[in-house]
């Protein structure tokens, strides 16, 4: 069966360090991967999303994302982060050959100043 | 362009009512996915609609049911609402199904049962 594991459920860092989300899957073939942040109260938005081609995806808010097939992994990243990135985050696998779409359980950001 | 819809964004309800939620797509999107959320099983998939078809469902008892419309407008109906019903209701279009194509997501329903 599919399934997507955030191993994190939350992190802490400082305003201006390095992140780095980690998300894994299960899955027979490529799925469609995806990464979503849902503020407080609101619902979910699109960083990025990684189909085909280069495995290293660049998003919206300075966020990257690498697709490694080796390691059935698509780890969230930013090289500085700002306090607005407090947020709730969801990596995400959809179905090329069908339309069931599986969230991982989320890992909450807290920013530090 | 205006982006998805949900009415009511709160709503209160007792136990064994039934509730009816509704999705507005971003114009033009035609398929239209809702998502259960809760504290304790995360994100979890309901129904995706397609030019009014049920294209796919989730591993929801039968008191959960949707319906598309003509303009893909959607409604979401759970019937004899239990207390673990309250959730955020989030609903999601996309211009065709599959996941080729990006989902852009709705504030959510807050539902709450007493």
């Amino acid at each position: 069966a599919q399934s997507v594991t955030q191993p994190d459920i939350h992190i802490t860092v400082s305003e201006g360090a390095s992140l780095e989300l980690r998300c894994n899957y299960s899955y027979g073939a490529t799925p469609y991967l995806f990464w979503y942040v849902q503020s407080p109260g609101q619902g979910l938005q699109l960083l990025l999303k990684y189909f085909s081609g280069d495995t290293l995806v660049q998003g919206i808010k300075g966020f990257e994302a690498e697709f490694k097939r080796s390691q059935s992994s698509f780890n969230l990243r930013k090289p500085s982060v700002h306090w607005s990135d407090a947020a709730e985050y969801f990596c995400a696998v959809g179905a090329r050959d069908g339309n069931q779409f599986y969230f991982g359980t989320g890992t909450s950001l807290t920013v530090i100043p | 362009k205006a982006g998805v819809t949900q009415t009511p964004r709160y709503l209160i309800k007792t136990r064994g009512q039934q509730v009816t939620l509704s999705c507005s797509p971003i114009s033009g999107h035609r398929s239209v996915s809702w998502y259960q959320q809760t504290p304790g099983q995360g994100l979890q998939f309901l129904f995706e609609y397609f030019s009014e078809t049920q294209r796919n469902k989730g591993n929801f008892p039968g008191r959960f049911s949707g319906r598309q419309f003509s303009n893909s407008r959607s409604e979401m109906n759970v019937s004899t609402l239990e207390l673990g019903d309250s959730a955020l209701y989030l609903c999601a279009s996309s211009l065709v199904a599959g996941h080729q194509e990006t989902q852009y997501f709705g504030p959510g329903t807050r539902l709450l049962v007493l």
